[in-house]
């Protein structure tokens, strides 16, 4: 299974950039880094994932480093209703098994 | 476009009693997923289906049973419920390509007593 790790908390100021770092450096070279992120107690919502080239999407941004153990999400204009736990997940041991899920970041946006 | 709907939204049910959870999507997905969520935890995959007719155990099987006769519908079935299954439970499907997003439903808020 490939394992990540994640701060447990994070705060960052409305309208700046919030900048979530995500160590997983378990994974192998042909799995994808997910993030996904959870409101209160809704279902998890996906944001975006990748595999080795950065990527963005109109809600997010994903760095990922060249040796692939580690990987950041960007939240460019941070806004209060961004408040939730985010997790980076890597796939469980192949596409088929699902998404191995961690405890999170909760990322509080501050007014 | 209802995407992943979960029946039904909260329930409680007393130690012993046998209940089923409904997952339907409308995406075509093959891949469909049971996951738990306990307070403060990340999810934990139950069960899994990567098409019709077939199943798999994930992580925490124990004590749940599920069928997916029907692509768009995966069943999740409690035969005789405990206090340890007080969870609340997410279905979510995606295509089987590696590199696809999940879709998850709202959640069933399950209280054993």
């Amino acid at each position: 299974d490939a394992k990540t790790t994640q701060p447990t908390s994070m705060d960052c100021a409305e309208g700046r950039a919030a900048n979530l770092p995500c160590n997983h450096s378990t994974i192998s070279g042909n799995e994808y880094v997910y993030w996904y992120r959870q409101i209160h107690s809704q279902g998890p919502q996906y944001i975006i994932h990748g595999l080795k080239n950065n990527e963005t999407n109109e809600m997010a941004s994903l760095i990922i480093t060249e040796d692939r153990k580690s990987s950041t999400l960007i939240l460019p204009h941070a806004t209060l209703r961004d408040t939730a736990v985010y997790y980076c997940i890597g796939p469980r041991g192949g596409g088929a098994d699902g998404l191995t899920f961690g405890k999170g970041t909760h990322l509080i946006i501050q007014p | 476009n209802a995407g992943v709907t979960q029946t039904p939204k909260f329930r409680v049910l007393k130690t012993g009693q046998s209940m089923t959870l409904l997952c339907a999507q409308d995406m075509n997905h093959e891949y469909m997923y049971w996951y738990r969520q306990d307070p403060g935890m990340g999810l934990r995959l139950i069960h899994y289906s990567v098409g019709e007719g077939t199943t798999a155990k994930g992580e925490v099987p124990d004590g749940y049973n599920v069928s997916r006769l029907k692509k768009q519908n995966f069943l999740l079935g409690l035969e005789s419920a405990a206090p340890s299954q007080t969870s609340v439970y997410f279905c979510a499907s995606s295509f089987r390509d590696r590199g696809t997003e999940a879709f998850f439903g709202q959640g069933t808020r399950l209280t054993v007593v």
